[in-house]
């Protein structure tokens, strides 16, 4: 099992730039989440879908939109890049029932905006 | 919408020390309290949690506490090793829904 992956890893964009964060997962979770890392700022939620075919705001999710493809894939999209969206990416699931459980990270995608 | 506090931001000790990070969470509802561990260009990965029914957990050298009434609990790891240098993470949720992560610690074990 991959677990959750996360594509591209590194990505420089100019302002004004569009892209889409893609990510996977192979553990049949209900949940997905997309977080930003940012210096002294913790992980913060931009957008998550605790199941397939619902997504939702987060805390930051201006600027973002998300896609809910399959209960496997769980896209970010930055539709016009800013500087301020210079961060680290992480995408994220978890089971989604049964109680509370684990929430898996992919491995992180670092975007800068220029 | 919760709101975790986590203090100290960074945290240096003498191996084989110990370390405590507290945390404090606002929504009286919130159940489940998760701690991640990120090394350095890592993903965060879960070391520890409880559920509000429990006080205390321990697995081997890290522990941590859970006072609902003052709305906080703490990671407590003994006998600091060098491969404890990482950022912690708490966390706070009502049960499945949306983890609300904290803005980490960075801990620093010195030989």
């Amino acid at each position: 099992n991959a677990g959750v992956t996360q594509t591209p890893k590194f990505q420089v964009l100019k302002t004004g730039q569009s892209m889409t964060l893609q990510c996977a997962q192979d553990m049949n979770h209900n949940s997905m989440y997309w977080y930003r890392q940012d210096p002294g700022m913790g992980l913060r939620l931009i957008y998550y879908s605790a199941s397939e075919g619902t997504t939702d705001k987060g805390e930051v999710p201006n600027g973002y939109n998300v896609s809910r493809l399959n209960k496997r894939e769980f896209s970010l999209r930055l539709e016009s890049a800013a500087p301020s969206q210079t961060s680290v990416y992480f995408c994220a699931s978890r089971r989604g029932t049964g109680g509370p459980g684990e929430l898996f990270f992919g491995e992180g995608s670092r975007l800068t905006v220029l | 919408g919760e709101n975790v506090e986590q203090h100290p931001s960074t945290l240096s000790v003498q191996e084989g020390d110990s370390a405590v990070i507290k945390c404090t969470y606002s929504d009286s509802a919130s159940n489940y309290f998760p701690w991640y561990k990120q090394e350095l260009g890592k993903r965060p990965q879960l070391i520890i949690d409880i559920r509000s029914n429990v006080g205390e957990k321990k697995d081997q050298r890290i522990a941590v506490t859970l006072n609902k009434t003052a709305k906080h609990f703490s990671l407590h790891i003994t006998e600091t090793q060098p491969e404890d240098s990482a950022v912690y993470f708490c966390a706070a949720a009502r049960g499945n829904e949306k983890l609300t992560f904290g803005t980490g610690t960075r801990l620093t074990i010195i030989p």
